[in-house]
């Protein structure tokens, strides 16, 4: 079975843009979850879909959001970006509530 | 007090022997526990899954959970030097009364396998 996939895999952007990030979760898997990574704030919570609902939510500006297609895949949306943004942006997909979740390769995002 | 708490390390053992990476978490009511393991520029990689009390075991990994404590840990048997890596212990809170996949992750342990 595939894994988790995330496109792009690096992206160079700068202050007060905008940025789409897209995720493919495993085949069957239908939660899709967004987490940023940090050196000093480490890996945290920004949003849940399943069956293209918003879920669950972290403690994020409004600038982060988020949606999911009937297809499971989900994209997360930056926009005017900070360079406090730069981090790893990491997918992981579920099949069940509260079960494994599996991460992607991630996002690494630089803003300039 | 944070959510999750683990000792940051580094936690070096020697080739061969077990490796004890321990976890605390503050939300009495949390349901599910994990262990993920993250090389350098990796993503983290799901080892083990706990959500009862006791033991539970996979190939050199046992994971254990102790609800009434609030603790759960992680036992490498015959630490190889490939298990050089960092040790993220992550929690799904009570708060998700509806239900929902949010894991609230502590910093992580390095663990250094030294031959």
């Amino acid at each position: 079975k595939a894994g988790v996939t995330q496109t792009p895999r690096y992206l160079i952007k700068t202050r007060g843009q905008q940025v789409t990030l897209s995720c493919s979760p495993i085949s069957g898997h239908r939660s899709v979850s967004w987490y940023q990574q940090t050196p000093g704030q480490g890996l945290q919570f920004l949003f849940e879909y399943f069956s293209e609902t918003q879920r669950n939510k972290g403690n994020f500006p409004g600038r982060f959001s988020g949606r999911q297609f009937s297809n499971s895949r989900s994209e997360m949306n930056v926009s005017t970006l900070e360079l406090g943004d730069s981090a790893l942006y990491l997918c992981a997909s579920s099949s069940k509530v509260d079960w494994d979740q599996f991460f992607g390769p991630g996002t690494r995002l630089t803003v300039l | 007090q944070k959510e999750v708490e683990q000792n940051s390390g580094p936690l070096s053992v020697p080739e061969g022997a077990i490796a004890s990476l321990n976890c605390t978490y503050s939300d009495r009511g949390s349901q599910s526990f994990f262990w993920y393991r993250q090389y350098s520029g990796k993503s983290p990689e799901l080892i083990m899954s706990i959500y009862s009390n006791g033991d539970k075991e996979d190939g050199r990994f046992t994971a254990q959970l102790n609800k009434a404590s609030q603790y759960v840990s992680l036992l490498i048997r015959d630490s190889q030097p490939s298990d050089s890596a960092t040790y993220l212990c992550a929690v799904t809170l009570s708060e998700l009364t509806g239900g929902g996949n949010k894991l609230t992750f502590g910093t992580g342990t390095q663990l250094k396998v030294e031959l």
